[in-house]
């Protein structure tokens, strides 16, 4: 158990819907970011939050989004779904470099399927 | 831009044999690291083992083993006694402590190890 979890385990729901999906970080860690694994694209970086604030933005799409707050947790929102969404995804949280958290701990992910 | 390549999409090792699962990066900065993870079937993505690019040894951890080579670029995944339970995808991915430090990870397409008994 990484200590990263993320809810739901699976979600399916049909195009045009919007879904979140929540992700709560290890304890202490500040950074959470976000990964889809999609057959065609591999794993792919998608967004990143630091304490708060968004740090560092991927292969995000306009359709999604996503925020971080006071409590830490994350929740990445994703709208007018399309079939080419269903994926994997993933939260991973980290510590900042400087307390020695160089791992990102990954959650069991979340599996999202549009129908 | 940062790439990671994994030439191999499937591998097969016998049971208690070891196997190296290959891992080859591009990056302009001289701060960086790399790292492994394994996804079993069920899905979740676990930390295995962890290179700076400014570590003089090689890491292990356990069975684990990262070959490091910096001129070459690479950084080959050493599995010995190799295990029922490693089957597996492996994942290599790097992070940058350059300019942007974002902390995100560039994975590569992953291997598929199937350990034979």
């Amino acid at each position: 158990d990484s200590g990263v979890t993320q809810t739901p385990k699976h979600l399916i729901t049909a195009t045009g819907q919007r879904v979140t999906l929540r992700c709560s970080p290890r304890s202490g860690d500040l950074s959470v970011y976000w990964y889809q694994q999609s057959l065609d694209q591999g794993l792919q970086f998608l967004i990143q939050y630091y304490n708060g604030e968004e740090r560092a933005k991927g292969n995000i799409l306009e359709r999604f989004s996503a925020q971080q707050f006071p409590d830490l947790h994350s929740e990445l929102n994703l709208s007018s779904l399309e079939l080419g969404d269903s994926a994997l995804y993933f939260c991973a949280s980290s510590a900042t470099p400087s307390s020695g958290g160089n791992e990102q701990f990954f959650g069991p992910g979340t599996r999202l399927t549009v129908l | 831009a940062q790439k990671i390549t994994q030439t191999q999409p499937g591998m097969f090792v016998q049971e208690k044999e070891a196997v190296t699962l290959d891992c080859t990066y591009d990056t302009s900065d001289q701060s960086y690291g790399l790292f492994w993870y394994k996804q079993p079937s069920s899905g979740e993505m676990i930390f295995l083992i962890y290179q700076g690019s400014y570590d003089e040894q090689n890491a292990t951890e356990g069975r684990y083993s990262l070959n490091f080579q910096k001129a070459r670029k690479s950084a080959n995944l050493v599995i010995s006694a190799s295990q029922l339970g490693d089957s597996a995808m492996y994942f290599c991915a790097m992070r940058d402590y350059g300019s942007s430090n974002t902390g995100k990870l560039i994975f590569g397409q992953g291997t598929t190890l199937q350990v034979k008994p």
